[in-house]
């Protein structure tokens, strides 16, 4: 069966530089989520999108953004990179007719180093 | 401040034992997930208990929920080399938000 699929696997930025993560979700889910994960902790909700449109906003940096296109894949763009953006990025799909809440399709995240 | 706590943080044992994970949230939820990750993977669900259960399972796994004490608990039964990893609990929160606020996780190491 079909994954989330997440593009690069690994990426590697200077400071200052900036960033584009890809993810493209489960056919037919129209709801992605980003997630932030520091080494040795939590995932960080950042943002989500259903339907092309901003469904939730969490704790992320006004120096990131991110879209969800009419293919349902989503971006999250990041710019003025810093140390501490330094993390593993998650992508995560769901299909929203079937409730909020309901369970998550993580891809296999996107590691970024900022050096 | 998280909405989801972990205990304990890391949690070895040896294979064939039970492992149980706690998790403890604040707000009111619609549902709670737990989910498994191997190291610098992705994360993946095992199981979800509606507000309004008490007790679910699956194969191994049993999830209990109490509401009242806003706390959840992950028993893995004769436990496996092959499920060591962190384990970590979300919530939605009510309210129709479209997000889950994941716990700090527990590290679980089964020993051969």
């Amino acid at each position: 069966a079909a994954g989330v699929i997440q593009s690069p696997r690994h990426l590697i930025k200077e400071k200052r530089e900036t960033a584009t993560l890809k993810c493209y979700p489960i056919p037919r889910h129209d709801t992605v989520y980003w997630y932030q994960q520091g080494p040795g902790q939590d995932p960080q909700f950042l943002i989500s999108f259903y339907e092309k449109m901003q469904s939730d906003k969490g704790s992320i940096p006004d120096r990131f953004s991110a879209q969800q296109f009419s293919d349902y894949h989503s971006e999250l763009n990041m710019s003025s990179l810093e140390l501490g953006d330094s993390a593993l990025y998650f992508c995560a799909s769901s299909l929203h007719s079937r409730g909020p809440g309901e369970k998550l399709f993580f891809g296999s995240g996107t590691q970024l180093s900022v050096l | 401040s998280q909405q989801g706590e972990e205990d304990p943080q890391a949690l070895s044992i040896q294979e064939g034992e039970n492992a149980t994970m706690n998790c403890s949230y604040k707000t009111s939820i619609n549902n709670l997930q737990w989910y498994r990750q191997n190291s610098g993977r992705g994360l993946v669900h095992l199981i979800l208990i509606r507000s309004n259960e008490r007790e679910k399972h699956s194969g191994r796994l049993r999830v209990t929920l109490d509401t009242s004490k806003k706390s959840s608990s992950l028993l893995i039964t004769a436990s496996r080399a092959a499920d060591t990893a962190s384990y970590f609990c979300a919530t939605d929160l009510s309210q129709g938000a479209q997000k889950l606020v994941f716990g700090q996780g527990t590290r679980l190491t089964i020993n051969p």
